[in-house]
């Protein structure tokens, strides 16, 4: 099946920093999603990217859709506390409905 | 305007019984979405279903698991002679008619833990 190597793992970053992380597929995807998961809960969606080369902001996140299809970056700046989560990208890949999960990145916001 | 509505949000079950998880989707939506996390790793599709109707049951384990929607009442996932590898947290989503599975709404997930 599909997978979605989601990087980096985990990362420790100082209130205030900007974080980076990204997806990358060896398949192509038409649609890409960026969610956060709080301890205890569902996933929550952010930023949803439907084109290739897409670059969508929400706030402090941006988000971008690689133009070859097979990748996608988040960007959150100017980190603050409650930046700190899990952090997942998503892909739709054609008509499938389903979505294809990376393994999440864990941020941690340190005071 | 309840979101997606699951319960129970923790179950804990022996080896060998049963486990039922319930899903209530939003108000409007007639899709529903399963999916499985285990520790430290991201969702996993399971099935996706429309009232009264499997659409897509190719992420579900071939035995032991199954899933319904009946034409009233909230989805069920049911596992049978629940093992150790079946713990982990199960996400119900759901979305409305029409739309693809990008406007996805997660509910909190069912949390099951086998003993």
């Amino acid at each position: 099946g599909q997978q979605l190597n989601q990087s980096p793992q985990s990362m420790f970053i100082q209130e205030g920093e900007d974080v980076s992380m990204n997806c990358t597929s060896s398949s192509i995807f038409n649609t890409w999603l960026w969610y956060k998961q709080d301890p205890g809960e569902g996933p929550v969606l952010l930023i949803a990217l439907y084109k290739a080369g897409e670059l969508t902001s929400n706030g402090r996140l941006t988000a971008q859709f690689g133009i070859t299809r097979k990748d996608s970056f988040l960007n959150i700046s100017a980190s603050i506390p409650s930046d700190v989560g899990i952090y997942f990208c998503a892909g739709q890949p054609g008509s499938a409905r389903q979505l294809t999960f990376g393994s999440g990145t864990q941020l941690t916001v340190l005071p | 305007n309840a979101g997606v509505m699951q319960n129970p949000r923790h179950l804990v079950r022996r080896r060998g019984q049963e486990a039922r998880l319930r899903c209530s989707p939003m108000k409007g939506h007639s899709h529903v979405y399963w999916y499985r996390q285990l520790p430290e790793e991201g969702l996993k599709f399971m099935v996706y279903l429309q009232k009264e109707n499997i659409i897509d049951e190719s992420g579900m384990p071939k035995e032991r698991f199954s899933a319904e929607f009946p034409k009233e009442g909230p989805s069920i996932l049911r596992i049978q002679q629940v093992v150790r590898g079946d713990s982990a947290a199960y996400f119900c989503a759901s979305s409305p008619l029409g739309t693809g599975a990008n406007v996805l709404t997660f509910g909190a997930g069912s949390r099951l833990t086998v003993l």
